[in-house]
Protein backbone atom coordinates (compact mmCIF):
# COMPACT_ATOMS: atom_id res chain seq x y z
CA UNK A 1 0.00 0.00 0.00
CA UNK A 2 1.11 3.37 -1.07
CA UNK A 3 0.95 6.26 1.87
CA UNK A 4 0.72 9.80 0.85
CA UNK A 5 3.25 11.46 -1.36
CA UNK A 6 3.74 15.28 -1.62
CA UNK A 7 5.75 17.35 -4.08
CA UNK A 8 8.25 19.94 -3.58
CA UNK A 9 9.39 19.42 0.39
CA UNK A 10 10.64 22.71 0.12
CA UNK A 11 9.74 25.65 -2.01
CA UNK A 12 10.97 29.59 -1.52
CA UNK A 13 9.13 31.98 -3.70
CA UNK A 14 8.85 35.36 -4.11
CA UNK A 15 5.74 37.78 -3.22
CA UNK A 16 3.25 38.46 -6.28
CA UNK A 17 4.13 34.71 -7.82
CA UNK A 18 2.42 32.29 -7.99
CA UNK A 19 2.96 28.22 -6.99
CA UNK A 20 1.32 24.41 -7.39
CA UNK A 21 1.87 22.20 -4.84
CA UNK A 22 1.40 18.46 -5.53
CA UNK A 23 -0.21 15.43 -3.84
CA UNK A 24 -0.99 11.55 -4.31
CA UNK A 25 -3.30 10.27 -2.36
CA UNK A 26 -2.97 6.69 -0.46
CA UNK A 27 -4.05 3.83 -3.01
CA UNK A 28 -7.83 3.30 -2.55
CA UNK A 29 -9.04 6.37 -1.04
CA UNK A 30 -11.21 8.87 -3.15
CA UNK A 31 -11.02 12.41 -1.31
CA UNK A 32 -8.25 14.53 -1.10
CA UNK A 33 -7.88 17.61 1.86
CA UNK A 34 -5.68 20.47 1.80
CA UNK A 35 -4.42 22.27 5.10
CA UNK A 36 -1.79 24.89 5.72
CA UNK A 37 -0.38 24.87 9.16
CA UNK A 38 1.45 28.36 10.17
CA UNK A 39 4.18 27.98 12.91
CA UNK A 40 3.41 26.98 16.33
CA UNK A 41 -0.07 26.22 15.44
CA UNK A 42 -2.49 23.51 14.10
CA UNK A 43 -3.15 22.96 10.62
CA UNK A 44 -6.10 25.17 9.48
CA UNK A 45 -8.92 23.38 6.66
CA UNK A 46 -8.11 24.99 3.20
CA UNK A 47 -10.67 22.40 1.01
CA UNK A 48 -11.37 18.78 0.30
CA UNK A 49 -11.86 17.34 -3.33
CA UNK A 50 -13.76 14.38 -4.09
CA UNK A 51 -14.76 12.98 -7.30
CA UNK A 52 -12.56 15.60 -8.79
CA UNK A 53 -15.16 18.23 -7.18
CA UNK A 54 -14.12 20.82 -4.50
CA UNK A 55 -16.33 19.23 -1.23
CA UNK A 56 -16.20 21.96 1.29
CA UNK A 57 -13.73 24.78 1.56
CA UNK A 58 -12.61 26.92 4.69
CA UNK A 59 -12.03 30.46 5.78
CA UNK A 60 -9.58 31.17 2.34
CA UNK A 61 -9.19 33.54 -0.32
CA UNK A 62 -10.35 32.60 -4.16
CA UNK A 63 -6.78 32.84 -5.07
CA UNK A 64 -5.99 29.23 -3.36
CA UNK A 65 -7.60 26.86 -5.67
CA UNK A 66 -7.34 23.49 -6.37
CA UNK A 67 -7.78 20.44 -8.53
CA UNK A 68 -8.46 16.75 -8.32
CA UNK A 69 -7.75 14.14 -11.07
CA UNK A 70 -9.26 11.02 -12.48
CA UNK A 71 -6.65 9.03 -10.50
CA UNK A 72 -7.48 11.23 -7.33
CA UNK A 73 -4.46 13.23 -6.95
CA UNK A 74 -4.36 16.72 -6.36
CA UNK A 75 -2.91 20.46 -6.88
CA UNK A 76 -3.05 23.00 -4.90
CA UNK A 77 -2.56 27.10 -6.83
CA UNK A 78 -1.75 29.82 -4.60
CA UNK A 79 -1.75 32.27 -6.47
CA UNK A 80 -0.62 36.17 -5.93
CA UNK A 81 1.58 34.72 -3.00
CA UNK A 82 1.52 36.84 0.21
CA UNK A 83 4.30 36.82 3.52
CA UNK A 84 1.71 35.50 5.49
CA UNK A 85 1.19 32.47 3.06
CA UNK A 86 4.56 30.83 4.74
CA UNK A 87 3.65 27.70 5.86
CA UNK A 88 3.61 24.08 5.82
CA UNK A 89 1.35 22.26 3.41
CA UNK A 90 -0.58 19.49 4.14
CA UNK A 91 -2.54 17.17 2.26
CA UNK A 92 -4.28 14.20 3.76
CA UNK A 93 -5.84 11.37 1.99
CA UNK A 94 -9.12 9.43 3.20
CA UNK A 95 -11.58 7.41 1.96
CA UNK A 96 -15.06 9.39 2.72
CA UNK A 97 -18.29 8.66 2.26
CA UNK A 98 -18.08 4.75 3.01
CA UNK A 99 -19.61 3.26 6.02
CA UNK A 100 -17.56 1.97 8.58
CA UNK A 101 -14.41 4.05 9.82
CA UNK A 102 -13.07 4.69 6.33
CA UNK A 103 -13.18 9.04 7.36
CA UNK A 104 -9.97 8.61 9.00
CA UNK A 105 -7.25 11.17 6.99
CA UNK A 106 -3.78 10.35 6.58
CA UNK A 107 -1.15 12.82 6.02
CA UNK A 108 1.28 13.42 3.58
CA UNK A 109 5.07 14.76 4.30
CA UNK A 110 4.05 17.90 3.24
CA UNK A 111 5.64 21.17 1.60
CA UNK A 112 7.17 23.63 3.64
CA UNK A 113 6.85 27.11 1.52
CA UNK A 114 8.84 29.86 2.11
CA UNK A 115 7.59 33.53 0.96
CA UNK A 116 9.68 36.27 0.85
CA UNK B 1 -17.08 29.83 15.28
CA UNK B 2 -16.41 26.28 15.97
CA UNK B 3 -13.19 25.41 17.73
CA UNK B 4 -10.95 23.16 19.31
CA UNK B 5 -8.92 24.06 22.45
CA UNK B 6 -5.65 22.14 24.02
CA UNK B 7 -3.51 23.65 26.06
CA UNK B 8 -0.30 24.59 24.92
CA UNK B 9 2.04 22.99 27.22
CA UNK B 10 4.67 21.87 27.60
CA UNK B 11 3.86 19.13 29.28
CA UNK B 12 6.73 17.44 31.48
CA UNK B 13 6.37 13.72 32.39
CA UNK B 14 9.18 11.40 33.56
CA UNK B 15 10.04 8.53 31.65
CA UNK B 16 7.68 5.83 32.59
CA UNK B 17 4.73 7.92 33.88
CA UNK B 18 1.79 8.67 32.24
CA UNK B 19 1.11 11.59 30.30
CA UNK B 20 -2.22 13.42 30.13
CA UNK B 21 -3.65 15.42 27.29
CA UNK B 22 -6.51 17.19 27.54
CA UNK B 23 -8.95 18.63 24.27
CA UNK B 24 -12.22 19.99 24.48
CA UNK B 25 -14.31 21.28 21.78
CA UNK B 26 -17.19 23.59 21.07
CA UNK B 27 -19.50 21.90 18.33
CA UNK B 28 -21.97 19.50 20.31
CA UNK B 29 -22.85 17.68 16.91
CA UNK B 30 -19.48 16.57 16.48
CA UNK B 31 -19.66 12.59 15.95
CA UNK B 32 -15.49 11.56 15.23
CA UNK B 33 -12.04 12.71 17.47
CA UNK B 34 -8.70 12.47 16.36
CA UNK B 35 -5.55 12.45 17.77
CA UNK B 36 -2.00 13.02 15.97
CA UNK B 37 0.98 13.25 16.62
CA UNK B 38 3.69 15.32 15.45
CA UNK B 39 7.12 15.79 15.77
CA UNK B 40 9.14 18.60 14.92
CA UNK B 41 9.59 19.07 10.83
CA UNK B 42 7.11 16.09 10.14
CA UNK B 43 4.04 15.86 9.34
CA UNK B 44 0.55 14.59 12.02
CA UNK B 45 0.41 10.92 12.37
CA UNK B 46 -2.49 9.53 13.24
CA UNK B 47 -2.65 8.12 16.89
CA UNK B 48 -6.04 6.89 16.97
CA UNK B 49 -9.68 8.15 16.77
CA UNK B 50 -12.41 7.82 18.86
CA UNK B 51 -16.67 8.00 18.14
CA UNK B 52 -18.13 6.54 21.34
CA UNK B 53 -18.16 7.51 24.98
CA UNK B 54 -15.79 6.05 26.88
CA UNK B 55 -12.40 4.85 26.49
CA UNK B 56 -10.39 3.11 24.09
CA UNK B 57 -7.28 1.67 24.37
CA UNK B 58 -4.42 1.18 21.88
CA UNK B 59 -1.02 -0.28 23.03
CA UNK B 60 0.02 2.50 25.54
CA UNK B 61 -2.24 5.12 24.24
CA UNK B 62 -6.00 5.03 26.00
CA UNK B 63 -8.38 7.63 24.16
CA UNK B 64 -11.18 8.98 26.64
CA UNK B 65 -14.77 10.78 24.91
CA UNK B 66 -17.28 12.58 27.13
CA UNK B 67 -19.33 13.80 24.37
CA UNK B 68 -22.04 15.64 27.09
CA UNK B 69 -18.74 17.53 28.90
CA UNK B 70 -17.35 17.84 24.71
CA UNK B 71 -14.31 16.47 26.58
CA UNK B 72 -11.65 14.46 24.64
CA UNK B 73 -8.49 12.95 26.39
CA UNK B 74 -5.26 11.00 24.97
CA UNK B 75 -3.20 9.06 28.21
CA UNK B 76 0.02 7.83 27.25
CA UNK B 77 1.12 4.87 29.72
CA UNK B 78 4.92 4.09 30.22
CA UNK B 79 5.97 7.36 28.44
CA UNK B 80 9.10 7.25 26.95
CA UNK B 81 11.50 10.06 25.26
CA UNK B 82 10.40 8.98 22.00
CA UNK B 83 7.00 10.45 23.01
CA UNK B 84 7.93 13.84 23.21
CA UNK B 85 6.08 15.49 20.50
CA UNK B 86 3.23 17.85 19.67
CA UNK B 87 -0.15 15.74 20.19
CA UNK B 88 -2.98 17.61 18.30
CA UNK B 89 -6.76 16.84 18.88
CA UNK B 90 -8.76 17.32 15.86
CA UNK B 91 -12.57 17.04 15.50
CA UNK B 92 -14.33 15.98 12.35
CA UNK B 93 -16.54 18.58 11.36
CA UNK B 94 -20.18 18.10 9.19
CA UNK B 95 -17.97 18.38 5.36
CA UNK B 96 -15.55 15.90 6.72
CA UNK B 97 -13.28 18.87 7.53
CA UNK B 98 -11.17 18.37 10.61
CA UNK B 99 -10.98 21.35 12.94
CA UNK B 100 -7.81 21.12 15.00
CA UNK B 101 -6.93 22.80 18.23
CA UNK B 102 -3.38 24.28 18.20
CA UNK B 103 -1.52 21.13 20.16
CA UNK B 104 0.26 20.34 23.34
CA UNK B 105 3.78 20.09 23.49
CA UNK B 106 4.92 16.69 25.40
CA UNK B 107 8.21 16.77 26.80
CA UNK B 108 9.27 12.97 28.25
CA UNK B 109 12.54 13.74 30.57
CA UNK B 110 14.59 10.03 30.95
Amino acid sequence: ETGVTQSPTHLIKTRGQQVTLRCSSQSGHNTVSWYQQALGQGPQFIFQYYREEENGRGNFPPRFSGLQFPNYSSELNVNALELDDSALYLCASSLEFTSGTGETQYFGPGTRLLVL
Amino acid sequence: QKEVEQNSGPLSVPEGAIASLNCTYSDRGSQSFFWYRQYSGKSPELIMFIYSNGDKEDGRFTAQLNKASQYVSLLIRDSQPSDSATYLCAVKEYGNKLVFGAGTILRVKS
